[in-house]
Protein backbone atom coordinates (compact mmCIF):
# COMPACT_ATOMS: atom_id res chain seq x y z
CA UNK A 1 0.00 0.00 0.00
CA UNK A 2 0.87 3.50 -0.60
CA UNK A 3 3.03 4.93 2.34
CA UNK A 4 3.63 8.68 2.65
CA UNK A 5 5.57 10.33 5.14
CA UNK A 6 5.47 14.02 6.14
CA UNK A 7 8.48 15.85 8.17
CA UNK A 8 8.13 14.00 11.61
CA UNK A 9 8.70 16.77 13.60
CA UNK A 10 7.06 20.21 14.86
CA UNK A 11 8.43 23.33 12.39
CA UNK A 12 8.67 26.04 14.47
CA UNK A 13 9.73 29.70 12.63
CA UNK A 14 10.31 33.27 12.61
CA UNK A 15 7.72 35.51 11.21
CA UNK A 16 9.05 36.18 7.36
CA UNK A 17 10.85 33.31 7.13
CA UNK A 18 10.28 30.42 4.85
CA UNK A 19 9.16 27.41 5.64
CA UNK A 20 9.59 24.31 4.05
CA UNK A 21 7.69 21.08 4.01
CA UNK A 22 8.26 17.54 3.10
CA UNK A 23 5.72 14.79 1.84
CA UNK A 24 7.61 11.77 0.93
CA UNK A 25 5.89 8.65 -0.88
CA UNK A 26 6.85 5.00 -1.93
CA UNK A 27 5.67 2.96 -4.63
CA UNK A 28 3.60 4.24 -7.38
CA UNK A 29 3.40 7.81 -8.32
CA UNK A 30 0.09 9.43 -8.44
CA UNK A 31 -0.97 11.94 -11.09
CA UNK A 32 -1.72 14.44 -8.92
CA UNK A 33 -0.68 15.67 -5.20
CA UNK A 34 -2.36 18.02 -3.11
CA UNK A 35 -1.92 20.49 -0.02
CA UNK A 36 -4.23 20.99 2.88
CA UNK A 37 -4.52 23.38 5.91
CA UNK A 38 -6.07 22.32 8.74
CA UNK A 39 -6.51 24.28 12.07
CA UNK A 40 -7.14 23.02 15.09
CA UNK A 41 -10.94 21.54 15.39
CA UNK A 42 -11.85 22.50 12.00
CA UNK A 43 -11.60 20.40 9.13
CA UNK A 44 -9.12 20.68 6.01
CA UNK A 45 -9.29 23.06 3.80
CA UNK A 46 -7.61 22.55 0.44
CA UNK A 47 -4.88 24.59 -0.57
CA UNK A 48 -3.04 23.80 -3.93
CA UNK A 49 -3.01 20.58 -6.34
CA UNK A 50 0.28 19.67 -8.69
CA UNK A 51 -0.10 17.24 -11.58
CA UNK A 52 2.43 14.86 -12.02
CA UNK A 53 3.87 17.14 -15.40
CA UNK A 54 4.33 19.93 -13.54
CA UNK A 55 7.35 20.84 -11.98
CA UNK A 56 6.27 23.84 -9.56
CA UNK A 57 2.89 25.69 -8.50
CA UNK A 58 2.16 29.24 -6.94
CA UNK A 59 -0.41 30.80 -5.11
CA UNK A 60 0.18 33.85 -3.46
CA UNK A 61 2.82 32.90 -0.84
CA UNK A 62 2.38 29.75 -1.47
CA UNK A 63 4.88 27.02 -3.62
CA UNK A 64 4.42 23.92 -4.28
CA UNK A 65 7.09 20.99 -6.21
CA UNK A 66 6.87 17.86 -7.31
CA UNK A 67 9.72 15.26 -8.29
CA UNK A 68 8.22 12.04 -9.52
CA UNK A 69 12.07 10.46 -10.02
CA UNK A 70 12.44 11.44 -6.29
CA UNK A 71 8.54 10.52 -5.50
CA UNK A 72 8.61 14.15 -3.24
CA UNK A 73 6.76 17.07 -2.83
CA UNK A 74 7.89 20.25 -0.76
CA UNK A 75 5.51 22.70 0.33
CA UNK A 76 7.56 26.38 1.01
CA UNK A 77 5.12 29.25 2.76
CA UNK A 78 7.12 32.78 1.71
CA UNK A 79 7.26 35.56 4.30
CA UNK A 80 5.51 33.84 7.03
CA UNK A 81 3.37 35.63 9.14
CA UNK A 82 1.01 34.09 12.52
CA UNK A 83 -1.67 33.44 10.67
CA UNK A 84 0.06 30.60 8.79
CA UNK A 85 0.54 28.48 11.72
CA UNK A 86 -1.82 25.14 11.16
CA UNK A 87 -0.91 21.71 10.07
CA UNK A 88 -0.56 20.85 6.53
CA UNK A 89 -1.11 17.63 4.98
CA UNK A 90 -0.18 16.61 1.49
CA UNK A 91 -2.56 13.74 0.37
CA UNK A 92 -1.68 11.86 -3.32
CA UNK A 93 -4.36 11.66 -5.28
CA UNK A 94 -5.13 8.21 -7.15
CA UNK A 95 -8.33 8.05 -9.35
CA UNK A 96 -11.06 10.07 -6.83
CA UNK A 97 -8.94 8.50 -3.32
CA UNK A 98 -7.13 10.53 -1.37
CA UNK A 99 -4.47 8.94 0.17
CA UNK A 100 -3.31 11.74 3.43
CA UNK A 101 0.23 12.04 5.25
CA UNK A 102 0.30 12.82 8.73
CA UNK A 103 0.70 16.51 8.62
CA UNK A 104 3.09 18.47 9.83
CA UNK A 105 2.35 21.51 12.37
CA UNK A 106 3.79 24.86 11.42
CA UNK A 107 4.18 27.53 14.36
CA UNK A 108 5.10 30.89 13.27
CA UNK A 109 6.40 33.36 16.05
CA UNK A 110 5.73 37.08 15.33
CA UNK B 1 -23.76 27.99 1.02
CA UNK B 2 -23.70 26.02 3.76
CA UNK B 3 -20.58 23.73 1.89
CA UNK B 4 -20.54 20.54 4.10
CA UNK B 5 -22.61 19.96 7.00
CA UNK B 6 -21.55 17.18 9.58
CA UNK B 7 -24.01 16.23 12.80
CA UNK B 8 -23.68 15.59 15.44
CA UNK B 9 -20.93 17.84 16.35
CA UNK B 10 -19.93 15.28 19.73
CA UNK B 11 -21.46 12.51 20.61
CA UNK B 12 -20.12 10.10 23.73
CA UNK B 13 -21.47 6.26 23.17
CA UNK B 14 -20.53 3.47 25.50
CA UNK B 15 -19.47 0.26 24.30
CA UNK B 16 -21.77 -1.94 22.10
CA UNK B 17 -24.46 1.30 21.22
CA UNK B 18 -24.64 2.03 17.64
CA UNK B 19 -25.57 5.80 16.25
CA UNK B 20 -25.17 7.19 13.19
CA UNK B 21 -23.16 9.87 11.67
CA UNK B 22 -25.06 12.72 9.08
CA UNK B 23 -23.44 14.37 6.54
CA UNK B 24 -24.90 16.88 3.57
CA UNK B 25 -23.51 18.89 1.17
CA UNK B 26 -24.81 21.73 -0.93
CA UNK B 27 -22.53 21.39 -3.85
CA UNK B 28 -24.34 19.62 -6.35
CA UNK B 29 -21.07 17.45 -5.86
CA UNK B 30 -20.80 13.78 -7.22
CA UNK B 31 -18.58 11.87 -4.70
CA UNK B 32 -18.81 11.88 -1.19
CA UNK B 33 -16.14 10.00 1.80
CA UNK B 34 -15.82 9.56 5.48
CA UNK B 35 -12.44 9.67 6.52
CA UNK B 36 -11.34 9.52 10.42
CA UNK B 37 -8.54 10.94 11.92
CA UNK B 38 -6.28 9.71 15.36
CA UNK B 39 -3.46 11.42 16.54
CA UNK B 40 -0.36 10.92 14.30
CA UNK B 41 -2.09 9.11 11.99
CA UNK B 42 -3.43 11.21 9.41
CA UNK B 43 -6.89 10.94 7.95
CA UNK B 44 -7.79 7.36 6.78
CA UNK B 45 -11.05 6.82 4.09
CA UNK B 46 -13.74 4.71 5.62
CA UNK B 47 -16.07 4.50 3.00
CA UNK B 48 -16.75 6.65 -0.33
CA UNK B 49 -19.47 7.18 -2.94
CA UNK B 50 -18.34 7.73 -6.56
CA UNK B 51 -21.61 8.97 -7.62
CA UNK B 52 -25.66 8.79 -6.07
CA UNK B 53 -26.43 4.78 -5.62
CA UNK B 54 -22.20 3.29 -5.22
CA UNK B 55 -20.61 2.86 -2.23
CA UNK B 56 -17.36 1.36 -1.98
CA UNK B 57 -14.84 0.23 0.76
CA UNK B 58 -11.99 2.64 1.94
CA UNK B 59 -8.82 1.75 3.85
CA UNK B 60 -10.79 0.83 7.31
CA UNK B 61 -14.33 -0.05 6.85
CA UNK B 62 -14.66 -2.71 9.43
CA UNK B 63 -17.51 -1.66 12.04
CA UNK B 64 -18.94 0.69 9.98
CA UNK B 65 -21.88 1.19 7.55
CA UNK B 66 -22.88 3.80 4.95
CA UNK B 67 -25.65 4.66 2.90
CA UNK B 68 -26.01 7.42 0.28
CA UNK B 69 -29.21 8.47 0.88
CA UNK B 70 -29.79 10.74 -2.37
CA UNK B 71 -26.79 12.86 -4.05
CA UNK B 72 -26.57 15.21 -0.94
CA UNK B 73 -26.46 13.21 1.51
CA UNK B 74 -23.94 10.11 3.01
CA UNK B 75 -24.70 8.84 6.54
CA UNK B 76 -21.72 6.76 8.62
CA UNK B 77 -23.88 4.22 11.07
CA UNK B 78 -21.65 2.63 14.03
CA UNK B 79 -23.70 -0.71 14.65
CA UNK B 80 -21.70 -1.57 17.94
CA UNK B 81 -19.56 0.71 18.80
CA UNK B 82 -15.80 -0.33 20.18
CA UNK B 83 -14.06 1.92 22.45
CA UNK B 84 -11.02 1.49 18.87
CA UNK B 85 -13.69 3.91 17.36
CA UNK B 86 -13.18 6.85 19.35
CA UNK B 87 -11.66 9.51 17.12
CA UNK B 88 -12.80 12.28 14.77
CA UNK B 89 -14.37 11.77 11.85
CA UNK B 90 -14.97 13.72 8.68
CA UNK B 91 -17.15 14.11 6.09
CA UNK B 92 -15.75 15.63 2.74
CA UNK B 93 -17.06 15.81 -1.15
CA UNK B 94 -15.87 17.02 -4.42
CA UNK B 95 -17.01 17.41 -7.83
CA UNK B 96 -15.94 14.56 -10.09
CA UNK B 97 -15.69 10.66 -9.95
CA UNK B 98 -12.30 10.84 -11.66
CA UNK B 99 -8.38 12.25 -10.43
CA UNK B 100 -7.58 15.33 -9.91
CA UNK B 101 -10.37 16.08 -7.34
CA UNK B 102 -10.69 18.61 -5.14
CA UNK B 103 -12.20 17.71 -1.66
CA UNK B 104 -14.09 20.02 0.41
CA UNK B 105 -14.10 18.97 4.56
CA UNK B 106 -17.09 19.28 7.04
CA UNK B 107 -16.36 20.20 10.24
CA UNK B 108 -16.00 16.78 11.84
CA UNK B 109 -17.80 14.98 14.75
CA UNK B 110 -15.68 13.83 17.89
CA UNK B 111 -16.88 10.63 18.95
CA UNK B 112 -16.02 9.08 22.51
CA UNK B 113 -16.62 5.69 23.16
CA UNK B 114 -16.36 4.52 26.43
Amino acid sequence: SQKIEQNSEALNIQEGKTATLTCNYTNYSPAYLQWYRQDPGRGPVFLLLIRENEKEKRKERLKVTFDTTLKQSLFHITASQPADSATYLCALDIYYKLSFGAGTTVTVRA
Amino acid sequence: NAGVTQTPKFQVLKTGQSMTLQCAQDMNHNSMYWYRQDPGMGLRLIYYSASEGTTDKGEVPNGYNVSRLNKREFSLRLESAAPSQTSVYFCASSAGTSGGGTQYFGPGTRLLVL
